[in-house]
């Protein structure tokens, strides 16, 4: 049972454009919210964590939301750009350092 | 740069070897947990410890198991290794201050 969601595998955006990420969850118990970054060969680096009592949290181009009713959080990048190429997971956790992972979205900006 | 660094970045083994992966953190991250990727999946929860007790456990067989020291290092080690243990394996550091962990970037373990 995949109670962290990503339902789209891939993502192409024009440079410069907005980019967004989508997860859906279905625990309601899951009260921490993060989106990682992965390049090839290299492990997850941490982007943006969003707390279950916030809907909204930014950092420089990167903007979590998070719709509890809805069990749904996106990460919008804006603007886009080449370097932000990679996969991106979003995770959850129920107040534990047990994280659970959806299965990632590939985006490809395109220059 | 997370401060979190793993040790072999590649590794080889053969049907019912067993094997021991390692992981080292800073100061200050008390947590580890170690995951299990497999290819074109997101990072599976394997287990945690804190200040060197397990303190959670995925759905991983006994055969998995894991170390934590004192000086912030820790270790898996996988037993009567099958075909489908090959898979990237991570680990992920955090203090007790905040709920986010990060990760080193892996060891790729290949069963042959």
């Amino acid at each position: 049972d995949q109670q962290v969601k990503q339902n789209s595998p891939s993502l192409s955006v024009q440079e410069g454009r907005i980019s967004i990420l989508n997860c859906d969850y279905t625990n309601s118990m899951f009260d921490y919210f993060l989106w990682y970054k992965k390049y090839p060969a290299e492990g997850p680096t941490f982007l943006i964590s969003i707390s279950s009592i916030k809907d909204k949290n930014e950092d420089g181009r990167f903007t979590v939301f998070l719709n509890k009713s809805a069990k749904h959080l996106s990460l919008h990048i804006v603007p886009s750009q080449p370097g932000d190429s990679a996969v991106y997971f979003c995770a959850a956790s129920g107040g534990t350092y047990k994280y659970i992972f959806g299965t990632g979205t590939r985006l490809k900006v395109l220059a | 740069e997370t401060g979190v660094t793993q040790s072999p970045t590649h590794l080889i083994k053969t049907r019912g070897q067993q094997v021991t992966l390692r992981c080292s953190s800073q100061s200050g991250h008390n947590t580890v947990s170690w995951y299990q990727q497999a290819l074109g999946q997101g990072p599976q929860f394997i287990f945690q410890y804190y200040r060197e007790e397990e303190n959670g456990r995925g759905n991983f067989p006994p055969r998995f198991s894991g170390l934590q020291f004192p000086n912030y290092s820790s270790e898996l080690n996988v037993n009567a290794l099958e075909l489908d243990d090959s898979a990237l394996y991570l680990c992920a550091a955090g203090g007790e201050s905040t709920d986010t962990q990060y990760f080193g970037p892996g060891t790729r373990l290949t069963v042959l």
